[in-house]
């Protein structure tokens, strides 16, 4: 079993809907990351955090530590937030190599 | 542009050959990783550098790969005698810390295709 896991793995939305990727960790993390990575461009971080909630435009992410959870929403979903979307955990203490999940395929259609 | 710059952005190497991929962390970094994503499989770490040490090479295969980060200059990840398996996207990020509650910023990359 992964240490990361992303549901689900493909999604496909039509513009406007309301978007939710989930990501669940099984090791104890300092931080977990959301990140975006275009079809053949660079990787793109958009939350860090470690407890509660964050909101950057129409992007929310919150985290259960105790569920060992996060979620990540778009609102109002436009054909430009099409991208594979990854979770990556940070472990405790230094050296904070991460972990990977295998990332959720969002398309987005007119 | 300060982010994290990687060099080249696509390179392509013939089996035997050397590969040689660069990344020059955001300015005031001195902490430097980095990631391979193989195709269509998530992104594993494979090494973590401070400036001329080699601190967590855990990731990295055993034979034909090594990294540096000098002194001076970007941080190299040397391939050699490549082969096709090593075709992937090698990423490099860099942070100012080794906390993992620090937030690391990504290059876009260097694609390697090996023929």
């Amino acid at each position: 079993k992964n240490e990361v896991e992303q549901s689900p793995q493909n999604l496909t939305a039509q513009e406007g809907e309301f978007i939710t990727i989930n990501c669940s960790y099984s090791v104890g993390i300092s931080a977990l990351h959301w990140l975006q990575q275009h079809p053949g461009g660079g990787i793109v971080s958009l939350f860090m955090l470690s407890s509660g909630k964050k909101k950057h435009g129409r992007l929310i992410a919150t985290i259960n530590i105790q569920e060992k959870h996060s979620s990540l929403h778009i609102t109002a979903s436009h054909p430009r937030d099409s991208a594979v979307y990854i979770c990556a955990v940070g472990p405790t203490g230094t050296a904070s190599k991460l972990t990977f999940g295998t990332g959720t395929r969002l398309q987005v259609t007119l | 542009n300060a982010g994290v710059m990687q060099n080249p952005r696509h390179l392509v190497r013939r089996r035997g050959q050397e590969a040689r991929l660069r990344c020059s962390p955001m300015k005031g970094h001195s902490h430097v990783y980095w990631y391979r994503q193989l195709p269509e499989e998530g992104l594993k770490f494979m090494v973590y550098l401070q400036k001329e040490n080699i601190i967590d090479e855990s990731g990295m295969p055993k034979e034909r790969f090594s990294a540096e980060f000098p002194k001076e200059g970007p941080s190299i990840l040397r391939i050699q005698q490549v082969v096709r398996g090593d075709s992937a996207a090698y990423f490099c990020a860099s942070s100012t810390t080794a906390q993992g509650n620090q937030p690391q910023h990504f290059g876009d990359g260097t694609r390697l295709s090996i023929l």
